[in-house]
């Protein structure tokens, strides 16, 4: 089985860009999890989706928006970048209770705004 | 209010000898955790979870914790460190309740020194 597939691996945009980053879960997975991971932090929680619907958002600006599709793959969208958004994305894909028993992580989208 | 709290940013030691990562969580938070592990240019890989039960906790790669709720604190062990132990290594809580999250901490950098 494929793992948690993430897209593109790296980019680099120019401030006041907009960017959409792609998830895939694991097969049988409905929910995914979206993590902001600033060089030499922890991974901030930004988005939960479980099937469609948004069921967790955490403390970030309007100009992140997401979306989950009836295979249960997603998407990130950042509007108006900022140099500040330049991370590593990650998405973690889980069960319906969002991470109770463990996420699996894909490998990241590292994110460069210049 | 940080839920977990990693007091050491780094922690270096020799191969083969043994090393414990700290971990301290807050009393808010329902007592779900996690250690996941990071190796350079990856996504984060389930180490290990307590969720109930016993309160040592054996995970992946010859790693375990131990479950402390008086001292509020979840400490990473391993007797015997191998070079390949080489990673960050980042304590987390599952909240349930409204919104459901996995928050990490700042994260711990382990340097096994040969």
């Amino acid at each position: 089985d494929a793992g948690v597939t993430q897209s593109p691996t790296h980019l680099i945009k120019t401030r006041g860009q907009h960017v959409t980053l792609r998830c895939s879960p694991i097969s049988g997975h409905k929910s995914v999890s979206w993590y902001q991971q600033v060089l030499g932090q922890g991974p901030q929680f930004i988005f939960q989706y479980y099937e469609k619907e948004e069921r967790g958002r955490g403390n970030f600006p309007d100009r992140f928006s997401a979306r989950q599709f009836p295979n249960y793959s997603s998407e990130l969208n950042v509007n108006a970048l900022l140099l500040g958004d330049s991370a590593l994305y990650l998405c973690a894909s889980s069960d319906l209770t969002g991470g109770l028993y463990g996420y699996t992580f894909g490998s990241g989208t590292r994110l460069t705004v210049v | 209010a940080q839920s977990v709290t990693q007091l050491d940013s780094q922690v270096p030691v020799f191969e083969e000898a043994p090393v414990e990562l700290r971990c301290n969580y807050s009393s808010s938070v329902s007592v779900y955790l996690f250690w996941y592990v990071q190796y350079p240019n990856q996504g984060l890989q389930l180490l290990l979870k307590y969720l109930s039960g016993s309160t040592l906790v054996k995970g992946i790669n010859g790693f375990e914790a131990e479950f402390n709720k008086s001292q509020t604190s979840f400490h990473l062990r391993k007797p015997s460190v191998h070079i390949s132990d080489t990673a960050e290594y980042f304590c987390a809580a599952y909240h349930s309740g409204g919104y459901q999250k996995v928050t990490f901490g700042t994260g711990t950098k382990l340097q096994v020194i040969p």
